[in-house]
């Protein structure tokens, strides 16, 4: 079965410093990674995806991910960390024939 | 291109009632899955559809029940509700069913407390 861990309940950050959200992964065959955000009372919104390639993806909002595979990592970064990204977020997976697993989410607070 | 739409955005009922929520998919979708959010659960699988077919099933009892009309909207329902059914459910289009490269878009949710 897939499964993806999302070590960190909780990252602070401050305004103006580089932030990484770590994520990593288990699934037989290929994994496909996305990094979903999701603000207060609101759905998920796609932030970025792997499929295969460049192993640094490029998404939304200046967000970007490393895909590691000797690690079965996928954490994502930001150069720069803007209040604006606090927020709640989501790494999946998805492989073989099943469903996107998720994982329990990690809060980012950006301090001023 | 408008988004993935769920009606209704809130929900109050009581326990022993049932609830049916709707999801619209972004126009040319035609897989939808839905997904339950708690505090304590997270995100958690329900059902996928595509053409009006269920594709694939969560660890849901079968109080959970979907359908999806030939017009790629789909509506899960909920019946003899129970406390813990109070969370966020989502609903997520993409493109297909079949490949797993698609990305999964997401509605707002429908928030559902029970009483």
């Amino acid at each position: 079965a897939q499964s993806v861990a999302q070590p960190e309940d909780q990252v602070n950050v401050a305004e103006g410093n580089p932030l990484t959200v770590k994520c990593t992964y288990s699934v037989s065959g290929n994994p496909y990674l996305f990094w979903y955000v999701q603000y207060p009372n609101r759905g998920l919104q796609f932030l970025l995806k792997y499929i295969t390639g460049d192993n640094l993806v490029k998404g939304s909002y200046g967000f970007e991910a490393e895909f590691n595979k000797s690690q079965t990592s996928f954490h994502l970064k930001k150069p720069s960390a803007l209040v604006s990204d606090s927020a709640l977020y989501f790494c999946a997976v998805k492989g073989g024939n099943e469903k996107l697993t998720f994982g329990t989410g990690t809060r980012l607070t950006i301090i001023p | 291109k408008a988004g993935v739409t769920q009606t209704p955005r809130y929900l109050i009922k009581t326990r022993g009632q049932q609830v049916t929520l709707s999801c619209s998919p972004i126009s040319g979708h035609r897989s939808v899955s839905w997904y339950q959010q708690t505090p304590g659960q997270g995100l958690q699988f329900l059902f996928e559809y595509f053409s009006e077919t269920q594709r694939n099933k969560g660890n849901f009892p079968g109080r959970f029940s979907g359908r999806q009309f030939s017009n790629s909207r789909s509506e899960m329902n909920v019946s003899t509700l129970e406390l813990g059914d109070s969370a966020l459910y989502l609903c997520a289009s993409s493109l297909t069913a079949t490949h797993r490269t698609d990305t999964q878009y997401f509605g707002p949710g429908t928030r559902l407390t029970v009483l």
